[in-house]
């Protein structure tokens, strides 16, 4: 089954302490994104990879690090986390079309809810 | 940054009734997108709009793309439970190889 699978799906750490948020997917795509939801906000990028060791910072990186060494796995870093980084946070993949323009339809994990206390 | 605004925020209707959620930006999107987010799941791509002025249909959802290509809305038919969710327009931007989310509108049906 093409899916993404992220882990873990909830997560209570306290301010400070590392953590990695895995993600992975089985769909061969050469994209991957990272986003977190809030309440009124909607979705916001943090990162996003469009192949292997190619990564860039979406429009609220600060706190967060990537690493897309392989193309299935696209792991987000909190090096230190702080309670501003509690939120749900998603991984999601694109494949790009024969042409190589992104093709634009994200498939999402089912989310990682975490709390920093 | 582009910003997507979406309205209302919240809907909450009866089963049967119609709606329209509208997705607003001054930005101009070479395609939009509408997600659909049921908790404790991720948003599932319902449609994606290309063309200004492109209409499409998905059995009771109706999807219009603004002329200028810096709006959308969505309006669904005789509302059911099963349409209770959150539903999210994502623009690609014009030379951006990334999607931007709009604000969201909850939407919960009543039987």
């Amino acid at each position: 089954e093409a899916q993404v699978t992220q882990n873990p799906r909830y997560l209570i750490t306290v301010t400070g302490k590392k953590l990695t948020v895995t993600c992975s997917q089985n769909m061969n795509h050469e994209y991957m994104s990272w986003y977190r939801q809030d309440p009124g906000l909607g979705l916001r990028q943090i990162y996003y990879s469009m192949n292997v060791e190619v990564t860039d910072k979406g429009d609220v990186p600060e706190g967060y690090k990537v690493s897309r060494k392989e193309k299935r796995n696209f792991p987000l870093i909190l090096e230190s986390p702080s309670p501003n980084q509690t939120s749900l946070y998603f991984c999601a993949s694109s494949s790009r079309r024969p042409s190589g323009i992104f093709s634009g339809e994200l498939f999402f994990g089912e989310g990682s809810r975490l709390t920093v206390l | 940054t582009q910003l997507l605004e979406q309205s209302p925020q919240f809907l909450s209707i009866q089963e049967g009734e119609n709606l329209t959620v509208y997705c607003n930006s001054s930005s101009v999107f070479s395609s939009l997108q509408w997600y659909r987010q049921e908790p404790g799941e991720g948003p599932v791509l319902l449609v994606t709009v290309v063309t200004g002025g492109e209409v499409k249909k998905l059995k009771r959802l109706t999807f219009q793309f603004g002329d200028a290509r810096k709006d959308s809305s969505l309006h669904i038919t005789a509302a059911q439970p099963g349409d209770t969710g959150l539903y999210l327009c994502a623009g690609v931007g014009t030379g951006f190889q990334k999607l931007v989310f709009g604000t969201g509108t909850r939407l919960l049906v009543s039987p």
